[in-house]
């Protein structure tokens, strides 16, 4: 299996530009998770779905974030509009379901300028 | 609100040196913690703890987890260069497949 992957591997945006990030996760592993890595604030959850579902999206930052999976292979996290502070490293992750191992993406590295 | 906090915030140390990072908790309804090493991308998995007293090895690395004292170590004996790296420590709350990571300990070993 390639593991998790993620694309793109970096961008570069404008401010106020939208931006996606895509993740495709293990196959069989029907958990994912959308995370954000700064210097500041470590490694946040931002939402995590189960079965394609959101169940928990209390870490997204404000409405300009949002989130789908429209199926067991495939998420998206958006910004529109995007800001300078949204500069970071986004990860996305799969588990199964009872275990708690999750496997990581090798992120996408967002600089908003 | 659950909380992982992790110490020291960063570790220089030599080659050769032992060293024993930090990562204490404050969890409900705790299943399990998790050790993850982040090198220039993605933290890669190292142990998984869910019992107390039980002490998990691999190589140089190994890690034991205290459920009354809520906290857990992560020991590297014989440090090289290649484990210079971010180590994350991460905690299940039993809340449904969600990790609390921890703030991260910065080791740099040196030649």
């Amino acid at each position: 299996d390639a593991g998790v992957i993620q694309s793109p591997r970096h961008e570069v945006t404008e401010m106020g530009q939208e931006v996606t990030l895509r993740c495709k996760p293990i196959s069989g592993h029907n958990s994912l998770f959308w995370y954000r890595q700064t210097m500041m604030r470590g490694l946040e959850l931002l939402i995590y779905f189960n079965n394609n579902v959101p169940i928990d999206d209390s870490g997204m930052p404000e409405d300009r974030f949002s989130a789908k999976m429209p199926n067991a292979s495939f998420s998206t996290l958006k910004i529109q509009p995007s800001e300078p502070r949204d500069s970071a490293v986004y990860f996305c992750a799969s588990s199964f379901e009872r275990g708690l191992e999750a496997f990581f993406g090798q992120g996408t590295r967002l600089t908003v300028v | 609100e659950d909380k992982v906090v992790q110490s020291p915030l960063s570790l220089v140390v030599h080659e050769g040196d032992t060293v024993t990072l930090n990562c204490s908790y404050e969890v409900t309804n705790f299943r399990s913690l998790l050790w993850y090493k982040q090198e220039k991308k993605a933290p890669t998995f190292l142990f998984m703890l869910t019992s107390s007293g039980i002490e998990k090895k691999s190589g140089r690395l190994s890690s034991i987890l205290d459920k009354k004292e809520l906290f857990s170590i992560l020991n590297i004996t014989a440090t090289q260069t290649g484990d210079s790296a971010v180590y994350l420590c991460a905690v299940d709350n039993n809340a449904g497949n969600m990790l609390t990571f921890g703030g991260g300990t910065r080791l740099m070993v040196k030649p």
